[in-house]
């Protein structure tokens, strides 16, 4: 399986910190991307990275790539309660034919 | 614009039973897919659509089957229900597939089979 795993599992943090979460995945890759998952909702998309960039900013988001550790790190700062959710790392690999395998997840609580 | 509309939300199905799960995009994606979601496994490929008229199976196919007579539609059917295809499923879309582009997914839908 190409799946990627996503570390730590669960993370809980206070309001107004930064949550890391991060992602290895086993293949060379085109891109890696980061989706969010509410409760009970579909996946939104936050951000994709080129395996050919180190480091990619939206707003509060940072993605950073080390493609020669196969790994790559999500950096929410300052979160909100908002920010409550699985967030998962997908990656599209390279003779995968525009296919994304997805990691395992981490779930995000954020506490007021 | 709707984006990625699935239907139903859930659904219960006996074993043995078949099933189809709907899934429509107005976005004119050529790109569409569906995804299992089960606990601690991720999101994992059951087939995928490169255009009307073209599918291809992904990592888990086995139980399942599609088509894509129109570019807006892409079904799901569950031949003879299992307990084992207990999960969540998404439908998504995109352009050009995941090569540099968003990917939109429906909301899911909710499948037990008992």
């Amino acid at each position: 399986s190409q799946q990627g795993e996503e570390d730590p599992q669960a993370l809980s943090i206070q309001e107004g910190e930064n949550a890391t979460m991060n992602c290895s995945y086993k293949t060379s890759i085109n891109n890696l991307q980061w989706y969010r998952q509410n409760s009970g909702r579909g996946l939104v998309h936050l951000i994709l990275i080129r395996s050919n960039e180190r480091e990619k900013h939206s707003g509060r988001l940072r993605v950073t790539l080390d493609t020669s550790k196969k790994s790559s790190s999500l950096l929410i700062t300052a979160s909100r309660a908002a920010d409550t959710a699985s967030y998962f790392c997908a990656t599209e690999w390279r003779g995968g034919g525009n296919k994304l395998t997805f990691g395992t997840g981490t779930q995000l609580k954020v506490e007021l | 614009n709707a984006g990625v509309t699935q239907t139903p939300k859930f659904q219960v199905l006996k074993t043995g039973q078949s099933m189809t799960l709907q899934c429509a995009q107005d976005m004119n994606h050529e790109y569409m897919s569906w995804y299992r979601q089960d606990p601690g496994m991720g999101l994992r490929l059951i087939h995928y659509s490169v255009g009307a008229g073209i599918t291809d199976q992904g990592e888990v196919p086995n139980g399942y089957n599609v088509s894509r007579s129109t570019t807006e539609d892409f079904p799901l059917r569950l031949l003879s229900a299992a307990p084992s295809q207990t999960s969540v499923y998404f439908c998504a879309s995109s352009n050009q597939g995941a090569r540099g582009n968003t990917i939109y997914f429906g909301e899911g839908s909710w499948l037990t089979v008992v």
